[in-house]
């Protein structure tokens, strides 16, 4: 059964330092999304992004952050200086075109990170 | 604003069934869903709800929509201690799908 991949599943990082986290959507999907979710809180959105360029973002999803899709396979999110609040697990996430069908999301397993 | 709203906790004996009740602001959304995470993983979606259905039901789970009142509820017919996990509900917008609190349920044995 395809699935999304995220790697690594845990980066252990010092403030400031620059992270990148890599996610292989589903091949055939067209919507990609980043999420985190801060221990024990809820599922918050970062960002979308369709056709190469950024669809929605949230107020989380500031100057620090942003997304690529470097190939075709590929979506990665960067934190470029990253602060102690980036502690989170992000889940990386993909769909179809979210008119078709029932537009469901299918989540990665979470890259830990823990900034110290 | 966008908000989405979850008891946090629940706990229920074996054998009963659990309800896990949500509300949300779009009522623009065309599907609702419910997604489940056990510890350690991601989100799996558990089932959904086209916005012009009252009720659906799938095996143990049944979805009841309320759209004059935006509220959205799961129930799990004959919870078993694997049903132990987060249930989050969650609403589609455009181009983002956002995500209740999220609920704990706790099957006691």
């Amino acid at each position: 059964e395809p699935e999304v991949t995220q790697t690594p599943s845990h980066q252990v990082t010092q403030m400031g330092q620059e992270v990148i986290l890599r996610c292989v959507p589903i091949s055939n999907h067209l919507y990609f999304y980043w999420y985190r979710q801060i221990l024990g809180q809820k599922v918050e959105f970062l960002v979308s992004f369709y056709n190469n360029e950024i669809s929605e973002k949230s107020e989380i999803f500031d100057d620090q952050f942003s997304v690529e899709r470097p190939d075709g396979s590929n979506f990665t999110l960067k934190i470029r200086s990253t602060k102690l609040e980036d502690s989170a697990m992000y889940f990386c996430a993909s769909s179809e075109e979210p008119g078709q069908n029932t537009g469901e999301l299918f989540f990665g397993e979470g890259s830990r990170l823990t900034v110290l | 604003g966008e908000d989405v709203e979850q008891s946090l906790f629940l706990s229920v004996r074996e054998g009963d069934s659990s309800v896990i009740n949500c509300t949300y602001t779009d009522s623009s959304s065309t599907y609702l869903y419910w997604y489940k995470q056990e510890p350690g993983a991601g989100l799996q979606l558990l089932t959904y709800i086209f916005s012009n259905m009252d009720m659906k039901q799938d095996q143990r789970l049944t979805v009841l929509l309320n759209k004059k009142d935006k509220h959205l509820s799961l129930r799990i017919a004959d919870t078993q201690t694997g049903d132990s996990a987060i249930y989050f509900c969650a609403e589609k917008g455009t181009y983002k799908y956002i995500f209740g609190t999220g609920t704990r349920l706790k099957v006691l044995a």
